[in-house]
């Protein structure tokens, strides 16, 4: 079965450097998505990326994260000098385009960020 | 911010029980509300979508009623095994394409 895959599982980084987090979707999909969850709180959305371009982004999202596609199967997400509040398990997802309302999003299984 | 709660936060079953929890979310500008399976150190697995007031959705022992008017879904476990042991997410969709998840809830099913 087609899965959305995450490297790596576990990051450990020191505050102030960058970190990119790689993500391979689902080959057929057309949307992505990056979201987060800080341990104890809700999956937060951050980002979605449709066409090469940012479709729709949250508060969360601003200058430090940038995300790219950067040939036909990766799906990246950087933080450039990241926080210690930004410790977190970072999902990536994927969709099909098949209606907005009924459009399922299938989640990798993460990748865990610990800012030092 | 749109609110999605769901309750209890936590249950613990015994093997064999029948169980249910509820997710609420805004009933206005209402896309579509999305249930998801997660178990510990893996991908979140989609359960159901569900998109019209009414909407019931079955999968094996495990289904789901979506009230859109009051902005409640319920997710019902038939029979609870222990594989069921998983925190259960619901998330609502509005415009766009983000999903709002709630906190989740997390059920221990023990033999």
């Amino acid at each position: 079965e087609p899965e959305v895959t995450q490297t790596p599982s576990h990051q450990v980084t020191q505050m102030g450097q960058e970190v990119i987090l790689r993500c391979v979707p689902i080959s057929n999909h057309l949307y992505f998505y990056w979201y987060r969850q800080i341990l104890g709180q809700k999956v937060e959305f951050l980002v979605s990326f449709y066409n090469n371009e940012i479709s729709e982004k949250s508060e969360i999202f601003d200058d430090q994260f940038s995300v790219e596609r950067p040939d036909g199967s990766n799906f990246t997400l950087k933080i450039r000098s990241t926080k210690l509040e930004d410790s977190a398990m970072y999902f990536c997802a994927s969709s099909e385009l098949r209606g907005q309302g009924k459009t399922e999003a299938f989640f990798g299984q993460g990748t865990r960020l610990t800012v030092v | 911010i749109l609110n999605v709660e769901q309750s209890p936060q936590s249950l613990h079953v015994q093997e064999g029980d029948s169980t249910n929890f509820t997710c609420s979310f805004p009933s206005s500008n209402f896309y579509a509300l999305h249930w998801y399976r997660w178990e510990t150190a893996k991908s979140p697995e989609a359960l159901f979508v569900m998109t019209l007031n009414g909407d019931e959705k079955k999968k094996g022992r495990i289904s789901a009623t979506l009230n859109t008017k009051e902005g409640y879904s319920y997710l019902y476990i038939k029979g609870s095994q222990p594989e069921d042991s998983a925190t259960y997410l619901c998330a609502f969709r509005s415009s766009g394409y983000a999903l709002n998840f709630g906190k989740g809830t997390s059920l221990l099913v023990t033999p």
